[in-house]
């Protein structure tokens, strides 16, 4: 039973291209969470979907930044036009429908922008 | 200052020892979160818990909500123990995924 993939674990990208970071919850989690960590930083929450809904988007940046979670595939967290202090781990976490259900955390995508 | 404090920052320990990091919290919770992180950079859910104690293997998680504390020990440390531990919470009344994290307490378990 595969954990919580995330892919590419590493992504290089030039200054005004576009990230695309992808999730894959664990089998049976219908909540995906992604979070971010930047160098020296602790981790900030991001956003919070369920299956094609947007559930709390409060810590995204409010341009450049977008979440799906299509009722088929993986999640996706797309970085439009990246700058260098997009810098750092994204990390998915996924877990089970219901209240208080524990977070299950994937390796994280550490995007370098250069 | 941050919602959640945790202490120490930095923590160095020999083989054997017994281990505490503390966690405290200033906003009304539903959950708190202990995490690992590992020197690769994974992280791993150790514990989620809103009363009381846990205990899973050498880890003990406790938490008092009158306080606004949360303990999390290590008997018999080991250096694959070595990682950055990290409190989180989430709020009452937030949404479940908009965890509140704590700066990490780096811990070093030394043979």
């Amino acid at each position: 039973n595969a954990g919580v993939m995330q892919n590419p674990r590493h992504l290089v990208r030039r200054r005004g291209q576009e990230a695309r970071l992808r999730c894959s919850p664990m089998k049976g989690h219908s909540h995906v969470y992604w979070y971010r960590q930047l160098p020296e930083e602790g981790l900030k929450f991001m956003v919070y979907l369920q299956k094609e809904n947007i559930i709390d988007e409060s810590g995204m940046p409010k341009e450049r930044f977008s979440a799906e979670f299509p009722k088929e595939g993986p999640s996706i967290l797309r970085i439009q036009q990246v700058v260098r202090g997009d810098s750092a781990a994204y990390f998915c976490a996924s877990s089970r429908q219901g209240a208080n259900q524990p977070q299950h955390f994937g390796d994280g995508t550490r995007l370098s922008i250069l | 200052k941050n919602e959640v404090e945790q202490s120490p920052q930095n923590l160095t320990a020999q083989e054997g020892e017994f281990i505490t990091i503390n966690c405290s919290y200033s906003v009304g919770i539903s959950a708190l979160h202990w995490l690992q992180q590992h020197p690769g950079g994974g992280i791993v859910s150790l514990f989620m818990l809103s009363s009381g104690k846990k205990k899973h293997g050498r880890l003990i998680a406790t938490i008092n909500i009158q306080e606004k504390h949360s303990s999390l020990h290590i008997t018999a440390s080991h250096p694959r123990d070595s990682a950055v531990y990290i409190c989180a919470v989430s709020t009452y009344g937030g949404s479940q995924g908009n965890l509140i994290f704590g700066k990490g307490t780096k811990l070093s378990v030394k043979p």
